[in-house]
This record gives C-alpha cells, structure tokens and sequence, in this order.
C-alpha cells in the first residue's frame, strides 16, 4: 500500500511550458484533490474529484486543468506555467466524513 | 466567512518542555477538526480528528482538545522532542456537502532546540 504518490518530486519550468504533475492513490479513494502550499499560507485547494470522471474546481482554479479517467489517477496540468504558478503542490485523497487525508510528499515547482 | 485561525505563528521550546498550540475557527455547520503534522519538504501527516461530540483525543505524545460551544481547539505536545520540529495544521471541515469541504490554517511553525 504505497498511499498517494506524487511525481515528480522537483520541476523547473520556463514561463509559458506546460507539463504535467501525476497523482496515483491505490486506496480506492472516491475523492482526490489538488492543493498549492505558499509561504506563509494554509493549503489552497485549486481542483477536485468525487469519483471517476467528476470534477469541479476549488479556490484558485486558474491556470490548471485536471481529468479524472480513474479512480486511481488525478492528473494536475498547468497550461501555460507563470512564476505567479511557483508553488509546492499538494495531492491527496480520502473517503467522506471523519476519515483520515492521505497527502502526498509534495512537488516542487519553479516557473522562471 | 469560514476561517481557520492558528497562534501561535512560530514558537520555539527546549527539548523536553511542554507546549500548546491554538487553533481558533468559524466554520459552519461544523463537522470535524483534524491536526496535521508537516515536517520540512514533506506531505501533512494527520495526528488528531475529532467530532463535534469529542473533547478530547490524543496521539502518544500528542493530545487534542475541542470546544465546539467557544470554536476553539489545542494541540498539546508533552515532553517534546527534537524530531516534534516541524509545522502544526489546523483543518476543519463543514457539514455542507457529502464529503465536506476543508478549511485549513496557516500551521504553527515549531522549532524544538537541544
């Protein structure tokens, strides 16, 4: 049971590149979601899933893109990075209610 | 508005010593409230949820209070070690949706010194 993984670790992008961050959970979570982490800041929630093919958007939405094709996966994509997108991001999952949130280790990314 | 409000900051203690962190919210209809754990350069680990109906629960050294009447909660660590360093979320969640949505804190940053 590896919980949620996160790849990859550390990006360097140009402004304007696009690319992809990948998210894998093997604990048959219907919810996943996308979070940034800025200094000085609580996580902010940018996309979310209740299950295979739903999606919806959070708090700071603009400037990525996500799919949910199946359980397991929720791809986060920036489409045209900008330093404003120079972030750590967060994935995690859970099941509803009191149950615990599985985050990933986190990817760390700089838009030069 | 729906916040999650977290004092102190920073702080830092000694090796050894007690320490309490705060966590005041506004979230409403509440429905849990959950401490996290981040250590530098990685992911929130969680700690602590509890429940409108719980007060207390605690994680070995780790014990969490909850006053839903005053919105308040406490994070207590007892005889803190050097490993305790590290970053301290406050996250709530509201009862209104299915899975609820998620308010989090800025953290309590804590540096434990030898």
């Amino acid at each position: 049971n590896a919980g949620v993984t996160q790849t990859p670790k550390f990006q360097v992008l140009k402004t304007g590149q696009s690319m992809t961050l990948q998210c894998a959970q093997d604990m048959n979570h219907e919810y996943m979601s996308w979070y940034r982490q800025d200094p000085g800041m609580g996580l902010r929630l940018i996309h979310y899933s209740v299950g295979a093919g739903i999606t919806d958007q959070g708090e700071v939405p603009n400037g990525y893109n996500v799919s949910r094709s199946t359980t397991e996966d929720f791809p986060l994509r920036l489409l045209s990075a900008a330093p404003s997108q120079t972030s750590v991001y967060f994935c995690a999952s859970r099941t509803g209610g009191r149950n615990t949130i599985y985050f990933g280790e986190g990817s760390w990314l700089t838009v030069v | 508005k729906n916040q999650v409000e977290q004092s102190p900051q920073s702080l830092i203690i000694l090796e050894g010593k007690n320490c309490t962190l705060q966590c005041n919210y506004t979230v409403s209809p509440f429905s849990n409230l959950r401490w996290y754990k981040q250590d530098t350069g990685r992911g929130p680990v969680s700690l602590t949820i509890m429940t409108f109906s719980e007060n207390t629960k605690s994680n070995g050294r780790y014990t969490a209070t909850l006053d839903a009447d005053t919105k308040q909660s406490s994070l207590h660590i007892t005889a803190s070690q050097l490993s305790d360093s590290a970053s301290y979320i406050c996250v709530v969640s509201d009862r209104g949706s299915t899975l609820g949505r998620l308010y989090f804190g800025r953290g309590t940053q804590l540096t434990v010194w030898p």
